[in-house]
Parts: C-alpha cells; sequence; structure tokens
C-alpha cells in the first residue's frame, strides 16, 4: 500500500525553466512533508518542509504547496539549474509521536542545458 | 560538525554470512533511523532508535534483523544470514529531536549491500 506517491518516473525541463514536482498522499493522518534531493551513490539531501497548517513554505528557489483537501503537494524550483539535477523524494510523518517518515518513490529530474 | 557517518559504504557479502552495518549519528543527535531502499523504490521506514532503546521497529522484517544504539558507539543494524533480497542500499539518519518543522532528519551516505 503506497501511502505516498510520485506517479512522474521522471521529468526533463530546460535550464532556467521552472520544474514543478508532484507528490500524492492518501494517509489523512500525515501533518508534515518533507522533499528530499538525491544524487547517485548519496544518501538524501533535506531540500524544504511544510507542515499541515500552512499552505505554502518557500526557501530561495524553492517552494512546496501543500493542497490538504486533495491530499497533494509540489515542489517548484524556479529557475532550473543543472545541479538540480537528482531524483527528488516526497516524504511524509504523522507528528506527535510517529517518527517514521513515509517516502515516495522519487522523480529523476534532468535539467537540459 | 561532521555528517551522518555509515560504513562500509560497500559490503559484499556470501549468502549466510552476517552482515553488520555501523551509522554514527551527527554530533549532539540521540535519535537514528535506518531506512533500506531497493533498486527502483523509495526508502522504507526500518527501525528508529533512541540511545539503549528502540522505539519503533515496525519496518524491520521479524526474523534476521536487529539493530541497537549503545550508551557508547554507533548504531549497528546486524543482517543475520543473509539472503538475495537483502541486497539494498541501508540508509542511516539522525536527528537531534523528535521530528516536526524546524528539525529535520539528516541521513547518510549509505552503505550498499551486496548479496552473492
Amino acid at each position: 500500500d503506497q501511502q505516498v506517491k510520485q506517479n512522474s518516473p521522471s521529468l526533463s525541463v530546460q535550464e532556467g525553466r521552472i520544474s514543478i514536482l508532484n507528490c500524492d498522499y492518501t494517509n489523512s493522518m500525515f501533518d508534515y512533508f518533507l522533499w528530499y534531493k538525491k544524487y547517485p551513490a548519496e544518501g538524501p539531501t533535506f531540500l524544504i518542509s511544510i507542515s499541515s497548517i500552512k499552505d505554502k513554505n518557500e526557501d530561495g528557489r524553492f517552494t512546496v504547496f501543500l493542497n490538504k483537501s486533495a491530499k497533494h503537494l509540489s515542489l517548484h524550483i524556479v529557475p532550473s539549474q543543472p545541479g538540480d539535477s537528482a531524483v527528488y523524494f516526497c516524504a511524509a510523518s504523522a507528528l506527535g509521536g510517529n517518527e517514521k517518515l513515509t517516502f515516495g518513490t522519487g522523480t529523476r529530474l534532468t535539467i537540459i542545458p | 560538525n561532521a555528517g551522518v557517518m555509515q560504513n562500509p559504504r560497500h559490503l559484499v557479502r556470501r549468502r549466510g554470512q552476517e552482515a553488520r552495518l555501523r551509522c554514527s549519528p551527527m554530533k549532539g543527535h540521540s535519535h537514528v533511523y535506518w531506512y533500506r531502499q531497493l533498486p527502483e523504490e523509495g526508502l522504507k521506514f526500518m527501525v528508529y532508535l533512541q540511545k539503549e532503546n528502540i522505539i519503533d521497529e515496525s519496518g524491520m522484517p521479524k526474523e534476521r534483523f536487529s539493530a541497537e544504539f549503545p550508551k557508547e558507539g554507533p548504531s549497528i543494524l546486524r543482517i543475520q544470514q543473509v539472503v538475495r533480497g537483502d541486497s539494498a542500499a541501508y540508509f542511516c539518519a539522525s536527528s537531534p529531536y523528535l521530528l516536526g518543522p524546524g528539525t529535520e532528519a539528516f541521513f547518510g551516505q549509505g552503505t550498499r549491500l551486496t548479496v552473492v
């Protein structure tokens, strides 16, 4: 049972344009969401997070949007840079004692110079 | 402040042998998590530990797998009598407090276990 879904395994975007990565979840207990970036042969690196009391969080070129009614979140990267080429994982957690992160299967983003 | 350190980076074991994966959390971090990533899949939670205590092992297979985080030294994930299906990347993460806004889990570079 995949509680966090990233339905696009891959995405290619021209350098300088906006990259939009999507994530859907099914568990209504999730109230904290994170995006991680992963290069080959390395561990995931934390990018940005959002709690369910917000619908938007911005950090530099990265913005995460949360639509609780649709159980959907997205990560926007603008402008996209070649160094952004990586696999992006969406993760979710239910705060208040549940410490496990539930990850999606990832989206491989390729930025085309 | 060094990041989360995992060793070895690569580990090859024959079927039936034991695998020991080590994780030293970031300085000041008392919460440790182990995740497993099978090829073409996302990371799957295995176990959450605090010093000397297993808090949540709901993702651990019932047999052959065990984890510890002793008072002194690194956290150890131990896999006994390995089988080919155990081949995966094992990631350790740590955090200073309970996860939440402003407190994220930082991951190590992983140990890639190959069972031959």
